[in-house]
Formats: structure tokens, sequence, C-alpha cells
């Protein structure tokens, strides 16, 4: 099936440890997205990639790092350096079009870490 | 920057129908996107306003009017299972097609 998966679906870190989540697409398009939530709130875009080996910074890029090695995989690391770190994380894709395009982004189901 | 608005909570009843405003303050943008959540789940696309005015799909459309910095998602026919959380997004003209998005509106429909 075309789409997106997130792993871990849930995911339990202690204070001062890094942890990588996955996300990996299989819809072939070029942009990657990740997204913060926090309960009952909006979300916060963390850093995007429109192209492999390419990423820039979102609005709240600070305590967090990516990579984009290969189109199909975009993980998002929460670094020691995150202050607070618990959140639903929301990886997206978008299949491109610039200008024109309507602005669809595809969701994984998403990883919720909890700090202990 | 950007930032909109959305009233944090709406409750209808099943067959009724609802509209949930965006109010937005922006330096600019390509376009309007509404989507739907529903608790512990992504986030759907359900509707996007390129142009002032009306965008119809099945029992949702979508209203923008620039000039009023304003936007609303209307749902007609309301059924249970539409009880979700619903957020308004603005495309930034910065590129690489991100959207901000609002605060989101949680809508509860009743018997």
């Amino acid at each position: 099936d075309g789409g997106i998966t997130q792993s871990p679906k849930y995911l339990f870190r202690k204070e001062g440890q890094n942890v990588t989540l996955s996300c990996e697409q299989n819809l072939n398009h070029d942009a990657m997205y990740w997204y913060r939530q926090d309960p009952g709130q909006g979300l916060r875009l963390i850093y995007y990639s429109q192209i492999v080996n390419d990423f820039q910074k979102g609005d709240i890029a600070e305590g967090y790092s990516v990579s984009r090695e290969k189109k199909e995989s975009f993980p998002l690391t929460v670094t020691s350096a995150q202050k607070n770190p618990t959140a639903f994380y929301l990886c997206a894709t978008h299949s491109g079009g610039g200008r024109g395009s309507t602005g669809e982004l595809f969701f994984g189901e998403g990883s919720r870490l909890t700090v202990l | 920057g950007q930032s909109l608005e959305q009233p944090s909570e709406v409750t209808a009843v099943e067959g009724a129908i609802v509209q949930i405003n965006c109010t937005y303050q922006t330096s600019g943008f390509y376009g309007l996107s509404w989507y739907q959540q529903h608790d512990g789940g992504a986030p759907t696309f359900l509707s996007y306003n390129a142009l002032d005015g009306l965008e119809e799909t099945g029992r949702f459309s979508s209203f923008l009017s620039r000039s009023d910095s304003y936007g609303y998602l209307l749902l007609q026919e309301l059924q249970m299972k539409d009880s979700a959380s619903y957020f308004c997004a603005v495309n930034g003209r910065g590129g690489g097609n991100k959207l901000t998005f609002g605060t989101g509106t949680q809508l509860k429909v009743e018997l």
C-alpha cells in the first residue's frame, strides 16, 4: 500500500537520552516534513526537506536534527538539548507543484514521545 | 510571521450545519487549506482555497476572503463521525510548500 510509515508509534525516553523517530514513504514525493503537536494545539514545523541531501530548519528546530540520505526516508532525532520533548510527532510529505499546488500534505500516523 | 486563530471548541447537533472560522495575519500566502484530525490520528486534507470565494466538496465547503483576512469551513448534514479537530493552514510564499497551522477547533457533534 502507498503511504507514510512512522515508527515507533509510542516511545518512552529518559531525560538526557537522544531518540530517533523513523519516517518512511513510498509515495515518491520529493518533499518531507516533521511537525510537532502539543495537546490542544496546532502543528508546528520542525524541519523540512525538499530534496535528497538537503533540508531546512522550520520554526522550532532547536534540539532536533534530521537527515535526508534517501528520497524515501526522513528520520528525526530528538536530542537531549530539546527542553520539552514530550509531544506527538507527525511526518508528512508533499508531491510538489510549486505555486499551483493545493498545499495538500499527506501525514503519517504519528509517533508519541514521552520523556520520563 | 504568520498566525491563524480559530475558536477552540464548537458544538452542534447531528444533521445541523456548522461553520468553523479562521482569521489570520500573514505577510502573504498562496492558499488556505483545511485539515481534519480525529483523536490521536493523522490529519487529513479536506479543502483548499487559492482564490476568494467558496469551494464545495460534498458535505464540506470552504470559503476565503483575502480582503477580510478570513476564511471558514462549512460542514453540512453533520454526522457523529464528524466529531474531530479541524485546522486551517496557509501555504506561505517562502517556498517549500510549508504550511503554518491554526490553533485548531474541536467539533463535538451531539445527538
